[in-house]
């Protein structure tokens, strides 16, 4: 039973256009929703996050949407830079003003930018 | 520079073998967790721990053992009782729950087990 879906393995870019990717989500108990990035034989980093209280979060180049009463996140790049090639992890949690430690991870998109 | 550590970045054992995987962090965070790899699967818990001296059970446990001591470390054994032990393992750790903020990882141990 997978709570947090990526329904693209994969997403291909020209550079300096832009890349959506995508996230959709079944447990309507999530409430704090993250972006992890991840080069080969490294851990994740972390890029940007959103609360459900927002629907928009922006950090630079990058911005998170979320649409709850569709269950949706995309995570929108602009402009795709060579760098930004790497596999991009959707993840939620439940209850953000509370104690919950456990994160939801989906299977990942892997964005590759093209020069 | 504050970090987590993870240590060896590759291990080799035979079946059978319970091994155990190492984890230090000086961001002197409460929480630390144990996430596997494994192709197209995206990252799945395998325990996690809030405080010392007190940990749960992820999505994951079964053939896994953790202990958390000090606050600074948190290693994982595999057992030979992990049908499928095989994978990337990563270690991470936060100040606070998730909701709160967002989890720190390290490069990983890619444990092979023939």
């Amino acid at each position: 039973d997978q709570q947090v879906k990526q329904n693209s393995p994969s997403l291909s870019v020209q550079e300096g256009r832009i890349s959506i990717l995508n996230c959709d989500y079944t447990n309507s108990m999530f409430d704090y929703f993250l972006w992890y990035k991840k080069y080969p034989a490294e851990g994740p980093t972390f890029l940007i996050s959103i609360s459900s209280i927002k629907d928009k979060n922006e950090d630079g180049r990058f911005t998170v949407f979320l649409n709850k009463s569709a269950k949706h996140l995309s995570l929108h790049i602009v402009p795709s830079q060579p760098g930004d090639s790497a596999v991009y992890f959707c993840a939620a949690s439940e209850d953000s003003g509370g104690s919950n430690y456990k994160l939801t991870f989906g299977k990942g998109t892997l964005l590759t930018v093209n020069p | 520079d504050g970090g987590i550590t993870q240590s060896p970045k590759y291990l080799f054992r035979k079946e059978g073998q319970n091994v155990t995987l190492s984890c230090e962090q000086n961001l002197n965070h409460d929480a630390m967790y144990w996430y596997r790899q494994d192709p197209g699967q995206g990252l799945r818990l395998i325990y996690y721990s809030q405080i010392v001296n007190d940990f749960q059970k992820g999505d994951i446990a079964e053939g896994y053992s953790v202990s958390r001591e000090k606050k600074e470390s948190f290693p994982l054994t595999v057992t030979s009782a992990q049908k499928n032990p095989t994978a990337f393992y990563l270690c991470a750790s936060s100040p606070r729950p998730v909701g709160g903020s967002p989890l720190h990882f390290g490069n990983g141990t890619r444990l092979t087990v023939t």
